[in-house]
């Protein structure tokens, strides 16, 4: 079955960087895009990047432009996120998620498979 | 960036209610829509794309409608397991933003 295994908990002080590593299994990890998205303490879902793992190419939300770094590593099938200059309000739960399978067949950008989430809390 | 709008953003139901959740586009998206389910400390499941499209294993009480600027979910007789808060994402552009979520309690 599709999984996505994240990296756990991080305590960053303000200014400093974060990367979670995101790792997949179950399915071929160069056919399905992965997508970041993240969800701040009572707050609403926000989408921040999209990478295709084959070639690596990937698309971000302009207000993390600068600070957002998605790779990946298809040797291991793993998908990382990493954002700079962390602020306090980026404190937030991270998750990582796959493209659903089915809004492939009608091309559109959905996700069907999501990892556990990763807290990261920025605090001085 | 395209706007998603949702009401109501709580709503008080019983179980065997029906409920409908609106979600709304700051700009036309055709059916590029697709609803979530999330429960407290939980990822969000994919419940419905192209706006009207069930996803696989989800019951057949979860509906979805709309194009252009209006959509709706639909649960057609709440159970006990589908208290939990909505959201609508649009993929019709980058960035693929969601709804501000709507929680059923």
């Amino acid at each position: 079955q599709v999984q996505l295994v994240q990296s756990g908990a991080e305590v960053k002080k303000p200014g400093a960087s974060v990367k979670v590593s995101c790792k997949a299994s179950g399915y071929i990890f160069t056919d399905y895009d992965v997508y970041w998205v993240r969800q701040g303490p009572g707050q609403a879902l926000e989408w921040m990047a999209r990478i295709h793992p084959r070639g690596g190419g990937t698309n971000y939300a302009g207000r993390f432009q600068g600070r957002l770094t998605v790779t990946r590593d298809t040797s291991i099938s793993t998908v990382y996120m990493q954002l700079a200059n962390l602020r306090s309000d980026d404190t937030a739960v991270y998750y990582c998620a796959r493209e659903s399978a089915a809004g492939r067949i009608v091309a559109g950008d959905y996700f069907d498979s999501w990892g556990q989430g990763t807290l990261v809390t920025v605090s001085s | 960036d395209i706007q998603m709008t949702q009401s109501p953003s709580s709503v008080s139901a019983s179980v065997g209610d029906r409920v409908t959740i609106t979600c709304r586009a700051s700009r036309a998206i055709s059916t590029w829509l697709g609803w979530y389910q999330q429960k407290p400390g939980r990822a969000p499941q994919l419940l419905i794309y192209a706006a009207s499209s069930l996803e696989s294993g989800v019951p057949s009480r979860f509906s979805g409608s709309g194009s252009g600027t209006e959509f709706t979910l639909t649960i057609t007789s709440l159970q006990p397991e589908d208290f939990a808060t909505y959201y609508c994402q649009q993929s019709n552009s980058l960035p693929f933003t969601f709804g501000p979520g709507t929680k059923v309690d």
